[in-house]
């Protein structure tokens, strides 16, 4: 079955660490996203990239960075976690082209305290 | 970008069939019309899209009028794992992105 895998469920981190999720995902998708989802305000995206070492920002890129080195893989980096930045982060990736549909993973819960 | 209208909530009862109307009466001539479902704490699963024709799989049915301004989710049988927030979504002019808006959230009731 194919899928798209974060590495953490749930994760607490301390306000100005350095903060990686991992998104990995096994259909030789070209495109991968990074959403994060919050009450009231839905899903908002954060980047997305097409190809390996590509990167876009989405509405809401400021905090965050990207990183793809290889093309199953797209990890998301917040540089100083801030409390603000609490939140269910999803990943999610598809083919390219404007019929396919997304694959989301089942999210990564961050709470920065 | 094509805006899609959704109502806020619905109900509907455990084996009758769940209808959710979408409004998107700025849609572009090449735009899809796509639907996901997210049930709580899990992440968005894909349901169904299409562009201007029914479409039919194994989860639901997806009715889009001929002007494309409307379209209708239909679950035949809801059950109560059917209870989740769906979203119709209008695929960007970019073809890439996704805009994800609040969503129907769905209760099938016992």
């Amino acid at each position: 079955d194919v899928k798209v895998t974060q590495s953490s469920r749930y994760l607490v981190k301390r306000t100005g660490e350095k903060v990686f999720l991992e998104c990995v995902q096994d259909m030789d998708h070209e495109n991968m996203f990074w959403y994060r989802q919050d009450p009231g305000l839905g899903l908002r995206l954060i980047y997305f990239s097409y190809d390996v070492k590509m990167k876009e920002k989405g509405d809401i890129p400021e905090g965050y960075s990207v990183s793809r080195e290889k093309k199953e893989r797209f990890s998301l980096i917040l540089e100083s976690a801030s409390t603000n930045q609490t939140s269910m982060y999803l990943c999610a990736s598809s083919y390219y082209g404007r019929g396919y549909g997304y694959t989301f993973g089942s999210g990564t819960r961050l709470t920065v305290v | 970008d094509a805006k899609t209208t959704q109502p806020t909530s619905m109900d509907c009862a455990e084996g009758r069939a769940a209808n959710l109307p979408c409004n998107h009466s700025t849609i572009s001539g090449n735009e899809y019309v796509y639907w996901y479902r997210q049930i709580h704490s899990q992440g968005p699963q894909y349901i169904i899209h299409g562009l201007k024709n029914n479409e039919t799989n194994e989860m639901a049915s997806l009715i889009i009028t001929e002007d494309r301004k409307s379209s209708t989710l239909i679950l035949p049988h809801a059950t109560l794992r059917d209870t989740a927030v769906y979203y119709c979504i209008v695929r960007t002019p970019n073809g890439q992105n996704f805009v994800f808006g609040p969503g129907t959230r769905l209760s099938v009731l016992p």
